[in-house]
């Protein structure tokens, strides 16, 4: 059973577009988390969710935006993708203090 | 804001070796977690540190916290190549519910079998 899931695994698309990255935990964990991790692999938080309110939000482009349906689910909307937007974008949730990341998923914006 | 220094960015070793990566702050930090990353994989959590001088092992990994609790180390006896990989370390800044994990750059481990 995986613990915390994201789809796509991969993204291909083109500059403009819009897209979504879906996450969904089975931990029962009430926060959850969407980081971005760049080409020199620096991991850099997002956003962060607690039972489906917004706690964190990093300075980040308003063209990001995160929706948590219920505290196990967090997706992520990008509109109009920018080349600068391809990394890999990783869900995470906790419970106390442990982190677990799911598997990531790799944006490449051509 | 709040940071944590990593070094080194890049470590090879021979397998066997000993290696280490440090972790550093300007200010006291009030926990310390490690993560380890395997090439295409996701970070994976190894350990949290709390306490002054804290020490912790798992098998051929020790875990340090500095006195001041301002550093914190990562030492593997004696390498194999299934240590291959990124090794973070992160702090949790905040309380609560509210609290953010602000990772370190990362050191970026490769054993030559």
């Amino acid at each position: 059973d995986t613990a915390v899931s994201q789809t796509p695994k991969y993204l291909v698309t083109q500059m403009g577009n819009d897209k979504s990255i879906k996450c969904e935990q089975n931990l029962g964990h009430d926060t959850m988390y969407w980081y971005k991790q760049d080409s020199k692999k620096f991991l850099k938080i997002m956003f962060s969710y607690n039972n489906k309110e917004l706690i964190i939000n990093e300075t980040v482009p308003n063209r990001f935006s995160p929706k948590s349906p219920d505290k196990a689910h967090l997706n992520l909307h990008i509109n109009s993708l920018e080349l600068g937007d391809s990394a890999v974008y990783f869900c995470a949730s906790s419970h106390i203090y442990e982190q677990y990341f799911g598997p990531g998923t790799r944006l490449t914006v051509t | 804001g709040q940071q944590v220094m990593q070094i080194p960015q890049y470590q090879h070793v021979q397998e066997g070796e000993d290696f280490t990566t440090y972790c550093n702050s300007s200010t006291t930090l009030s926990n310390i977690q490690w993560y380890k990353q395997r090439p295409g994989g996701h970070p994976v959590f190894l350990i949290q540190l709390v306490k002054s001088g804290e020490v912790k092992k798992q098998k051929r990994l020790t875990f340090q916290f500095g006195e001041a609790k301002k550093n914190s180390s990562l030492h593997i006896t004696a390498t194999q190549t299934t240590d291959v990989g990124t090794y973070f370390c992160a702090s949790r800044f905040g309380g609560g519910s509210n609290y953010k994990l602000t990772f370190g750059k990362g050191t970026l481990l490769t054993v030559n079998p």
